[in-house]
């Protein structure tokens, strides 16, 4: 158990629809990383959160969002899903001079 | 943190060969440098790490190398075992853990 959680391990939904994927950090750590990893592709980052405030942005498509609450947990949203948007969503967290732990990820299938 | 998608270039190598894996590295600010190794299906997981002010780092099985000059990293796994197949990533970063920014990676396939 890295202490990074993910929630839910698999989800499968259709096109067009909405989904949340969760992630309480490990303890201690402020900041949160969202990335996505399609089929035998490198990690993808989304974006970062550090308590509670946006801290940077990546390849993040405007159909999805993020926000990380007072309790530090974080939410990952996706909307008007996509076939493409099938993929592995990581969420890693860490404190300044640690690497990252990484979650064991949210398993999504648009169908 | 980012990184870019690409189809990832395989290593394979003999159970019980030493195992080299290579990785660029792009910011000269970098300061700490992290291997993870990412098994199918799961997260990636924390194999070594290495800061700047360092050359060499051992850890069981594993040494992880720096060079500033071309910067450069790699990963060397002493006798090479199933269980060590799996894709590894590199990851550098400054000392703040800002630009967090991992390599491509690099699936080793262990041969029986």
């Amino acid at each position: 158990d890295s202490g990074v959680t993910q929630t839910p391990k698999h989800l499968i939904t259709a096109t067009g629809q909405r989904v949340t994927l969760r992630c309480s950090p490990r303890s201690g750590d402020l900041s949160v990383y969202w990335y996505q990893q399609s089929l035998d592709q490198g990690l993808q980052f989304l974006i970062q959160y550090y308590n509670g405030e946006e801290r940077a942005k990546g390849n993040i498509l405007e159909r999805f969002s993020a926000q990380q609450f007072p309790d530090l947990h974080s939410e990952l949203n996706l909307s008007s899903l996509e076939l493409g948007d099938s993929a592995l969503y990581f969420c890693a967290s860490s404190e300044p001079g640690r690497g990252y732990t990484f979650g064991s990820g949210t398993r999504l299938t648009v169908v | 943190g980012e990184s870019v998608g690409l189809h990832l270039p395989t290593l394979s190598v003999q159970e019980g060969d030493n195992s080299i894996i290579n990785c660029a590295y792009s910011n000269s600010a970098s300061d700490y440098f992290i291997w993870y190794k990412q098994e199918s299906g799961k997260g990636p997981q924390f194999i070594i790490d290495i800061r700047s002010n360092m050359d060499k780092r051992q850890g069981q099985r594993v040494t992880v190398l720096l060079n500033k000059t071309v910067k450069h990293l790699s990963l060397q796994i002493a006798a090479t075992q199933p269980g060590d197949s799996a894709v590894y990533f590199c990851a550098e970063t400054d000392n703040y853990g800002q630009n967090f920014v991992f390599g491509p990676g690099t699936r080793l396939s262990v041969l029986p």
